[in-house]
Parts: structure tokens; sequence; C-alpha cells
């Protein structure tokens, strides 16, 4: 089992929509959660971080679900700009960064 | 401007041909990392450095060496290059282990 796991996709919506991406860690330890986004192979860039409270930032909302072991990422209102391959980013807390292979998304008009 | 930069951002070279991929930052951050990420497989940790002169392996070390003589520099080193280790590489910092990392544009290895 992959130590953080997510769905590929893609995933296809019109503008406007809401869509939810999930993403499961296997280290219990883990301490750091966070969203990355990468626009088609450039560098990885901070969405945001992922609270334990969970933490909304305009239109995105990220929350940490311990007992479980996944963090999840909302986006409302899709844009034409949030196509994108949105990363999710595991720090095991063992100094290691981990991230998982990424989930595609395109918003059509 | 808060950067990491990478040098170079496109290498095509051949088999066993030592090369070397620099990296600087220049926010002082502590923690510096590499990866490469590969269709598929998504981001994978090469070596990571906590501070000058302590570095440790990631999930995919082999083939690959770095130094951390000073804060702001981490080459990465590939002293026999292999055309398995063609690739994209991005190197990033932060300012502590558990901090978002900050990435550099990314430098394009093709070994053949």
């Amino acid at each position: 089992r992959k130590e953080v796991e997510q769905d590929p996709g893609p995933f296809n919506v019109p503008e406007g929509a809401t869509v939810a991406f999930n993403c499961t860690y296997s280290n219990s330890a883990s301490q750091s959660f966070f969203w990355y986004r990468q626009d088609c192979r450039k560098e990885p860039k901070l969405l945001m971080s992922v609270y334990s409270s969970g933490n909304e930032d305009g239109r995105f909302t990220a929350q940490l679900n311990r007992a479980s072991q996944y963090i999840s990422l909302l986006i409302r209102d899709s844009k034409l700009s949030d196509s994108a391959t949105y990363l999710c980013v595991v720090f095991t807390g063992g100094f290691k960064t981990i991230f998982g292979a990424g989930t595609r998304l395109f918003v059509k008009a | 401007e808060a950067q990491v930069t990478q040098n170079p951002r496109y290498l095509i070279t051949v088999t066993g041909k030592k090369l070397t991929v620099t990296c600087s930052q220049n926010m002082n951050h502590e923690y510096m990392s590499w990866y490469r990420q590969d269709p598929g497989l998504g981001l994978r940790q090469i070596y990571y450095s906590m501070n000058v002169e302590v570095t440790d392996k990631g999930d995919v070390p082999e083939g690959y060496k770095v130094s951390r003589k000073e804060k702001r520099n981490f080459p990465l080193i590939l002293e026999s290059p292999s055309p398995n280790q063609t690739s994209l590489y991005f190197c990033a910092s932060s300012p502590n282990l558990d901090q978002p990392q900050h990435f550099g544009d990314g430098t394009r290895l093709s070994i053949l």
C-alpha cells in the first residue's frame, strides 16, 4: 500500500461546479498536511495547509480526519483557471515528505 | 524576491558523464530537499537536508549524491548518470521540517 494515495482522476466538471478530492495516508503518526497545485509539469505551489479543525480560503476548504486517516479538498464554484493537478502532501514526522501522485482536474466552460 | 533557483533548467547528456544540478535559496531556510517526478509516480524524495552538513536519504537515493556545505546551497550530483535517471527534478526548501516547501522551477534531465 502506498503511504499517500489519491484518486488520479481525471475529474471533468463544468464551471461553477463543486468538486471534492480525498487523500488517504497510512502513517498514523503523520503530523502535517498540505494541498499543492501543479500546472502542466511546472513547479508545485502551495494551495493551503490542512489543520485539524479544518480551514477555508475563499472557494477552497480543507479538512483532516485523523481517525480515518484522510484529508480532503473541496473546491466550490469551479473556475476554468482551477484546471490543474492537485497534490496531497504528508509530512510523516520521520523527516520525510510524501507526495501523493496527484488528482487531475479539468474545468470546462 | 524570495526564491529557489535551480540550474540548469534543461540538460541532455550521455550515460556516465558526471553532472551537477545546483540549487540555491535566498530565504535562509533550514530544510532543503530534492525530488524527481515521473509520469504516474508523482514526486519522490531523493535526499533531504535539515541543516548545514546534515543530509539523509529519501525514498529513491540510489545513483545520487548531495552536499550541504552552506545553508543556501544544496547541489544534486549524478556521478555516473544512467537513462533511468531521465526525469523532471525539483529542489525545494522550507523554514523547518514540517512547514510548506517552496519549489524551484525544475530541471529536465535527459540521459541518453
